[in-house]
């Protein structure tokens, strides 16, 4: 109940393209959904982030969309460019026994952006 | 702009050897991580810690040690490296109120 399902492992577009990620999850506390971008010889860093009372959030090129009666929620990447190219993971967390949320990453998705 | 810093970058070290792997954070966070991530990419809990003299195993079994004996400062280490921990290490922190996790660069180790 703790995992956080992702997929696909890998993903090819093309310039211009849209990417799509998809991610579920069973544990209805979750309640903070976050996307981390990482570049090879980099760690993860934050790109972008939902809370479930929202279904959308969008910044830039990417949009968050969020499906809470089924516990899905996914990352799309407009005008994909090869510049995006790299691993992405989702997460999850909740706040437990006070201030100790801990977050639940999905097991990535390598994006190549053909140009 | 790194506020959290781990070093080395690269380490190469023969079996046996004991290492310590460092990770420092100047924003004051409470909360810190290790996360073990192999080459399939996938990230993997080893230890964390709510806050000084506060450390728990992580989801994945690890042989190596932490401490918390400063807010900024969590290090790892391995008493005898073998091998089996070649690998990436990357070092995570988080603020009380803040569910994003801010991660240092890594260190790759390799075990010869």
């Amino acid at each position: 109940q703790q995992q956080v399902k992702q997929s696909p492992q890998s993903l090819i577009v093309q310039k211009g393209g849209i990417s799509i990620i998809n991610c579920a999850y069973e544990n209805t506390a979750f309640d903070y959904f976050p996307w981390y971008q990482q570049f090879p010889g980099k760690g993860p860093a934050l790109l972008i982030a939902i809370r479930p009372d929202v279904s959308e959030k969008k910044e830039g090129r990417f949009t968050i969309s969020f499906n809470k009666s089924a516990k899905q929620f996914s990352l799309h990447i407009m005008d994909s460019q090869p510049g995006d190219s790299a691993t992405y993971f989702c997460a999850a967390s909740m706040a437990y026994g006070g201030a100790t949320n801990k977050l639940i990453f999905g097991t990535g998705t390598l994006l190549a952006v053909q140009p | 702009e790194a506020d959290i810093y781990q070093t080395p970058r690269y380490l190469v070290i023969g079996t046996g050897k004991k290492i310590t792997l460092e990770c420092s954070q100047t924003m004051g966070h409470d909360k810190m991580y290790w996360y073990q991530q192999d080459p399939g990419m996938e990230l993997h809990l080893i230890h964390y810690s709510y806050g000084v003299n506060s450390t728990e195993k992580g989801d994945l079994s690890s042989e190596s040690t932490v401490s918390r004996i400063r807010t900024e400062h969590f290090p790892l280490t391995l008493e005898s490296a073998r091998p089996s921990h070649t690998s990436q290490y990357l070092c995570a922190s988080s603020d009380v109120r803040d569910y994003g996790y801010t991660f240092g660069s890594g260190t790759r180790l390799t075990v010869v």
